[in-house]
């Protein structure tokens, strides 16, 4: 089954405890985005890559890493995390096929609560 | 990136026809228009995509003026399972470049 997973789906930690949260896909896509969810918000993008090694800051990167060394994986880093950045995250990829019916594949989500 | 423009919430009855208004007045020559359905707590879910003119599936039909400043997401005959969040895009993708999805539209569908 072509899917994105995402690991964990909930967490709670503490301010400062470095965190990973992991995301991978199965369809052999280029792209892959981490987005965050707040209340009012919508989605804001933190981090995309359009390949290996390929990475660049979306709208809200302060306080994040990533890192895309292979095809299928893209973790999302945080080195120090604070509780401003309790939220809900999602992972998306898809692949740039230059046809118009181009869409984005999102994970399930990852709840986080930083304490 | 096209900043996108949308009604915060909409209601509607089970049955009605529902038609969403998304406004992109700096849209440029390469881009397509993308709808996104997101339920509480999942990810959002492609809809539709399209250039100009109009574009129809099984789920729902958008249409874009030739000016392509704004575009439409149409939902015949909503049911209650159509009660989500309903995004527009603007990007010479579906997303995952550079992607802004701003607030959505609250659709709530009643019986």
């Amino acid at each position: 089954e072509a899917q994105v997973t995402q690991n964990p789906r909930y967490l709670i930690t503490v301010t400062g405890k470095k965190l990973t949260v992991t995301c991978s896909q199965n369809m052999n896509h280029e792209y892959m985005s981490w987005y965050r969810q707040d209340p009012g918000l919508g989605l804001r993008q933190i981090y995309y890559s359009m390949n290996v090694e390929v990475t660049d800051k979306g709208d809200v990167p302060e306080g994040y890493k990533v890192s895309r060394k292979e095809k299928r994986n893209f973790p999302l880093i945080l080195e120090s995390p604070s509780p401003n950045q309790t939220s809900l995250y999602f992972c998306a990829s898809n692949s740039y096929s230059g046809r118009a019916d181009n869409e984005q594949f999102f994970g399930p989500g990852t709840r986080l609560t930083v304490l | 990136l096209a900043k996108t423009t949308q009604p915060i919430s909409m209601d509607s009855y089970e049955g009605q026809e529902v038609n969403i208004t998304c406004s992109h007045n700096n849209i440029a020559t390469n881009d397509y228009i993308t709808w996104y359905q997101q339920f509480p707590s999942q990810g959002p879910r492609f809809i539709i995509q399209g250039y100009k003119t109009k574009v129809t599936n099984e789920v729902a039909s958008l249409f874009i003026p030739a000016d392509r400043k704004s575009s439409t997401l149409s939902l015949p005959r909503v049911s209650l399972s159509d009660t989500a969040v309903y995004y527009c895009l603007v990007g010479d993708r579906g997303g995952g470049f550079k992607t802004i999805f701003g607030a959505g539209t609250r659709l709530f569908v009643k019986a």
